[in-house]
């Protein structure tokens, strides 16, 4: 069965870290596009971050600088660090598979409130 | 701001169609065949229900399609069940910079 389980989130103080995890099973994560969505609470969803599978990747502009997403193929796992986070970061963040710019596989989720 | 336009609701009742626009730029839905639409009913993950503008994924129903024109692409859903009630967004392609842009989504509604 394929399955995305993402860990890591936390309450975090303004101006904090923390990573994010996104173990994969079922497939191979090195062999896909594997992006982060987040979704701000009761709003849309926004496009984070993407790994591509020849290891450039993207992120969206309200981001860049500040996160990094990595991929370690031996655990079959995606990460996501977060550093300077903003109060505006607060959000459930999906980690998800991409078949030709199609998110078709999600994570259940996982909660980052930034609040002081 | 969301870089898509689609309307904050629809409805429907039960076995009517209802249509969701989605309106982008040619730097998105206009310049790519990649859009996409997503269910999310309250607390879930959202689901992939239509890709490439029109193909539907493995276990979606064949009550849900999708279209495109120029800017605009559409999600249609025939036949309204209740469990269709949820929220729908749709994504496009829209370059290697900015990835994948998302709508603002849509409530829809089953009256």
């Amino acid at each position: 069965e394929v399955q995305l389980v993402e860990t890591g989130g936390a309450l975090i103080q303004p101006g904090g870290s923390l990573r994010l995890s996104c173990a994969a099973s079922g497939f191979t994560v090195s062999s896909n596009y594997m992006s982060w969505v987040r979704q701000a609470p009761g709003k849309g969803l926004e496009w984070v971050s993407v790994f591509y599978t020849s290891g450039s990747t993207y992120y969206a502009d309200s981001v860049k600088g500040r996160f990094t997403i990595s991929r370690d193929n031996s655990k079959n796992t995606v990460y996501l660090q977060m550093n300077s986070l903003r109060a505006e970061d607060t959000a459930v963040y999906y980690c998800a598979r991409d078949s030709d710019y199609a998110f078709d596989c999600w994570g259940q989720g996982t909660l980052v409130t930034v609040s002081s | 701001q969301s870089a898509l336009t689609q309307p904050p609701s629809a409805s429907g009742s039960p076995g009517q169609s209802v249509t969701i626009s989605c309106t982008g730029t040619r730097s998105d839905v206009g310049g790519y065949n990649y859009v996409s639409w997503y269910q999310q009913h309250p607390g879930k993950a959202p689901k992939l229900m239509i890709y490439g503008v029109s193909k539907r994924p493995s276990g979606v129903p064949d009550r849900f399609s999708g279209s495109k024109s120029g800017n605009t692409a559409s999600l249609t859903v025939s036949g309204l069940q209740a469990e269709d009630e949820a929220d729908y967004y749709c994504s496009s392609y829209a370059g290697s910079n900015n990835f994948v842009v998302f709508g603002g989504g849509t409530k829809l509604t089953v009256l």
